[in-house]
């Protein structure tokens, strides 16, 4: 089993859609998560971490469930710009490595 | 405040030949990593250093060599160039150990 798996899409949704993401990890000891944007050919960006309480930037939300080791990100009214592939990175301490998934590639359509 | 720097941006290397890779931050993170990035496998860590004067080995650490005699800098060294090696670097840095990473721009290599 990947240590981060993502379901690699693509997803294709019309703009203004609600559109949602689900990463899992094997790691119960992981701490620290986050969603990363990554455009065609350039390098990821942090779209937002992800805290226990679950946490809100705009029209992007984000949640951890422990219990299941997954965590998600809600995108709503989407927008072109918005078309781009998705990461999720996990942290598990002591050992100060990153684990990525292979990201989520989305697309946005008029 | 112009992050993490990495050159060069795109380079071409024939099989054997040997470079470095440059990554510079202005953050002062202590801790710096380098990722190789190759379709359908995400990203990869090849070394990484938690402060000045110590490296550790990632996940696919073979045919690369790391330094960190500055806490600003962070160079990657292709020993022999293989074709296997053709891939997309990214260099990173963290603040701390639990925090989000900066990535430079990314290098783009190509053995042939």
């Amino acid at each position: 089993r990947k240590e981060v798996e993502q379901d690699p899409g693509p997803f294709n949704v019309p703009e203004g859609a609600t559109v949602a993401f689900n990463c899992t990890y094997s790691n119960s000891a992981s701490q620290s998560f986050f969603w990363y944007r990554q455009d065609c050919r350039k390098e990821p960006k942090l779209l937002m971490s992800v805290y226990s309480s679950g946490n809100e930037d705009g029209r992007f939300t984000a949640q951890l469930n422990r219990a299941s080791q997954y965590i998600s990100l809600l995108i709503r009214d989407s927008k072109l710009s918005d078309s781009a592939t998705y990461l999720c990175v996990v942290c598990a301490g002591g050992n100060e490595k990153l684990t990525f998934g292979t990201g989520t590639r989305l697309t946005i359509i008029p | 405040n112009a992050g993490v720097t990495q050159t060069p941006k795109f380079q071409v290397l024939k099989t054997g030949q040997s470079m470095t890779l440059q990554c510079a931050q202005d953050m002062n993170h202590e801790y710096m990593s380098w990722y190789r990035q190759d379709p359908g496998m995400g990203l990869r860590l090849i070394h990484y250093s938690v402060g000045a004067g110590i490296t550790d080995q990632g996940e696919v650490p073979n045919g690369y060599n790391v330094s960190r005699s500055t806490t600003e800098d962070f160079p990657l060294r292709l020993l022999s160039a293989a074709p296997s090696q053709t891939s997309v670097y990214f260099c990173a840095s963290r603040e701390q150990v639990m925090t989000e990473a900066f990535f430079g721009q990314g290098t783009r290599l190509t053995v042939v």
